[in-house]
């Protein structure tokens, strides 16, 4: 069945340092990949997503490129800041329907 | 006003309670869907409705129960609580128009705990 493996966290980080969280996917056919981050306290967010090979989503600094040929979906930014300090969950959702299949989710903290 | 609401944020109960969570949406989606998410594992699909007269089981369903009272609230049952049910619980509603590109909008969670 279709899952999602994403690195273990936490990512603990300076202020300003490249950011890399790496996400797998194992589907069939052709799935939409998505990043959502939840801030402390708070729901999920989507934070970007792409629906086909080679698309590269982009949001808030953060981007992430759909690869089909290494099934990845890796989701970078090149400057983090204190305020992106996060739980960042990958996800995919494919076929006919609108079911996500997620990650176990990466903590972000980014200290000063 | 959030778009995807959830009552109560907080609650706790003892082992054999029934307890629901309920949930309004404002966006005019036509799809619901319950999770649970614990530490390390993620979130997992407990239930899903696709409109009012359609209710599916997700990958943990036992245990719960769901209904669609209108397109807006979807509610989850725990019938007699458990302490492994202790979770934290989130709604999200997805559109079917094509080309939504599947994006699911979540609600704030509610935090269960079961004594």
């Amino acid at each position: 069945g279709n899952s999602v493996t994403q690195m273990e966290g936490p990512v603990t980080l300076s202020e300003e340092a490249f950011l890399t969280i790496n996400c797998t996917y194992t589907a069939t056919g052709y799935p939409s990949l998505f990043w959502y981050v939840q801030y402390p306290g708070e729901g999920l967010q989507l934070l970007l997503k792409a629906t086909k090979a080679d698309d590269k989503g982009s949001n808030k600094g953060f981007e992430a490129t759909y690869r089909k040929e290494t099934t990845s979906f890796h989701l970078e930014k090149g400057s983090v800041q204190v305020s992106d300090s996060a739980v960042y969950f990958c996800a995919l959702s494919g076929g006919n329907t609108d079911k996500l299949i997620f990650g176990t989710g990466t903590r972000l903290q980014v200290f000063p | 006003d959030a778009d995807v609401t959830q009552t109560p944020r907080n609650r706790i109960t003892k082992t054999g309670k029934r307890i629901m969570l309920e949930c309004s949406q404002t966006k005019g989606h036509d799809r619901m869907y319950w999770y649970r998410q614990d530490p390390g594992l993620g979130l997992r699909l407990i239930y899903y409705s696709f409109d009012v007269k359609d209710i599916n089981k997700g990958e943990i369903s036992d245990g719960y129960s769901v209904s669609r009272q209108a397109q807006a609230k979807f509610s989850l049952s725990l019938e007699s609580a458990i302490p492994n049910q202790t979770a934290l619980y989130f709604c999200a509603t997805s559109d079917s128009v094509a080309g939504a590109m599947n994006e699911q909008f979540f609600g704030p969670g509610t935090r269960l705990t079961v004594l």
